[in-house]
């Protein structure tokens, strides 16, 4: 069945620091990626998506490229703020599903200043 | 602008008492889902309904019953709360059945203790 591996956290950063997430998928055909980012009392939000292969989502400077020869959806932002401190999750959704998702198990940020 | 919108926020429960976790959208979505949280296992799908009038079991039903009132409401009820329920459940909705690269919208959760 489909699945999503995250790195495990929690990831601690300085702020202005490098930030990398790690995310591989298994899946059939050709899925759609997501992150997803939770906030402390809050529900999920969408962060940004890629639909096919070598698409590239971004959003308030964060960005992860859909590479299928490595079934891969890395986050990465270049220069981490306090405020990005949250759970970030990866998430795919099959071609054949109905609409569900498959996530993965979310990796906790925290950013000091 | 509500979105999903999801009631109560928090609720205590004695093992063996029933209730109705409520949900409902105003985005004119088709489809629409319950999860539940708990600590280091992400998201876990109870049940989803791909379009008002049907309901399918997700990953973890057992102990849930769902109701999909209108297209707007889908309510998730516990007929009789056991400790191993007690978790954070979202509810969440997305535009079209069959539409693969629609995102979820997601509510604010209701945190749910049974003692």
């Amino acid at each position: 069945g489909d699945s999503v591996t995250q790195m495990e956290g929690p990831v601690t950063l300085s702020e202005e620091a490098f930030l990398t997430i790690n995310c591989t998928y298994t899946a059939t055909g050709y899925p759609s990626l997501f992150w997803y980012v939770q906030y402390p009392g809050e529900g999920l939000q969408l962060l940004l998506k890629a639909t096919k292969a070598d698409d590239k989502g971004s959003n308030k400077g964060f960005e992860a490229t859909y590479r299928k020869e490595t079934t891969s959806f890395h986050l990465e932002k270049g220069s981490v703020q306090v405020s990005d401190s949250a759970v970030y999750f990866c998430a795919l959704q099959a071609n054949t599903n109905a609409g569900k998702s498959t996530f993965g198990d979310g990796t906790t940020l925290t950013v000091k200043p | 602008n509500a979105g999903v919108t999801q009631t109560p926020k928090f609720q205590v429960l004695k093992t063996g008492q029933s209730m109705t976790l409520q949900c409902a959208q105003d985005m004119n979505h088709n489809s629409m889902y319950w999860y539940r949280q708990d600590p280091g296992m992400g998201l876990r799908l109870i049940y989803y309904s791909a379009s008002e009038g049907t309901t399918d079991k997700g990953e973890v039903p057992n102990g849930y019953n769902v109701s999909r009132l209108n297209k707007r409401e889908f309510s998730l009820r516990l007929e009789s709360a056991a400790p191993s329920q007690t978790s954070v459940y979202f509810c969440a909705s997305s535009e079209a059945t069959g539409a693969y690269n629609q995102p979820q919208h997601f509510g604010d959760g209701t945190r749910l203790s049974i003692l």
